[in-house]
């Protein structure tokens, strides 16, 4: 079972529309998680922290439950340019290894 | 400055080649990170470094040496690689106190002839 899994999509969904990612991890000892986006041919670049208390920034949503070990996130009102892979990561302690998923493509057709 | 830095942009290199990959930050972060990417899977880490020394090796074949000069510093040297070794390397940095948010450079396209 890999320690990090997600939904590989590919998701192709209206613009305007919600989509929701949603992610499992097996190790309990995780201690921070992230949603990353990946552009085409780029690098992965820091989307949000999630917490244990859920987090907003703006059209995006991240919930944790640790008592499930399941990660999720939000995107409403897509926009055409949140065409990406999302990266579902989870981290132990700090400067420590940080472990990916397998990412989830993410498409928006106008 | 909230950049990672990393030189060349892309590489082409033959087996016999030693070549070098370099990154660099002034985010002031303590930790600092190799990853390698292949099309279409996630990163994978290759090296941690944290307080310049090197504290995670994820069992990386020899042909790749990292060296962190100094704590804006990381570099990459490559030799006798193999056509596999083709890939994306990423560079990330993070504070050491911090919940381990990395940050990534855009990378060094690398391909091994």
């Amino acid at each position: 079972r890999k320690e990090v899994e997600q939904d590989p999509g590919p998701f192709n969904v209206p613009e305007g529309a919600t989509v929701a990612f949603n992610c499992t991890y097996s190790n309990s000892a995780s201690q921070s998680f992230f949603w990353y986006r990946q552009d085409c041919r780029k690098e992965p670049k820091l989307l949000m922290s999630v917490y244990s208390s859920g987090n907003e920034d703006g059209r995006f949503t991240a919930q944790l439950n640790r008592a499930s070990q399941y990660i999720s996130l939000l995107i409403r009102d897509s926009k055409l340019s949140d065409s990406a892979t999302y990266l579902c990561v989870v981290g132990y302690s700090s400067a420590s290894k940080i472990i990916f998923g397998s990412g989830t493509r993410l498409s928006i057709r106008p | 400055d909230t950049e990672v830095t990393q030189t060349p942009k892309h590489l082409v290199m033959g087996m016999t080649n030693k070549k070098s990959l370099k990154c660099e930050q002034h985010m002031g972060h303590r930790a600092m990170y190799w990853y390698k990417q292949k099309a279409k899977k996630p990163p994978e880490l290759m090296f941690v470094y944290s307080y310049e020394k090197l504290s995670i090796n994820e069992s990386v074949p020899s042909r790749f040496s990292p060296e962190c000069p100094n704590s804006s510093l990381l570099n990459l040297h490559l030799h006798a690689l193999q056509p596999e070794d083709s890939a994306l390397y990423l560079c990330a940095s993070s504070t050491i106190t911090h919940n381990n948010e990395q940050f990534f450079g855009p990378g060094t396209r690398l391909t091994v002839l």
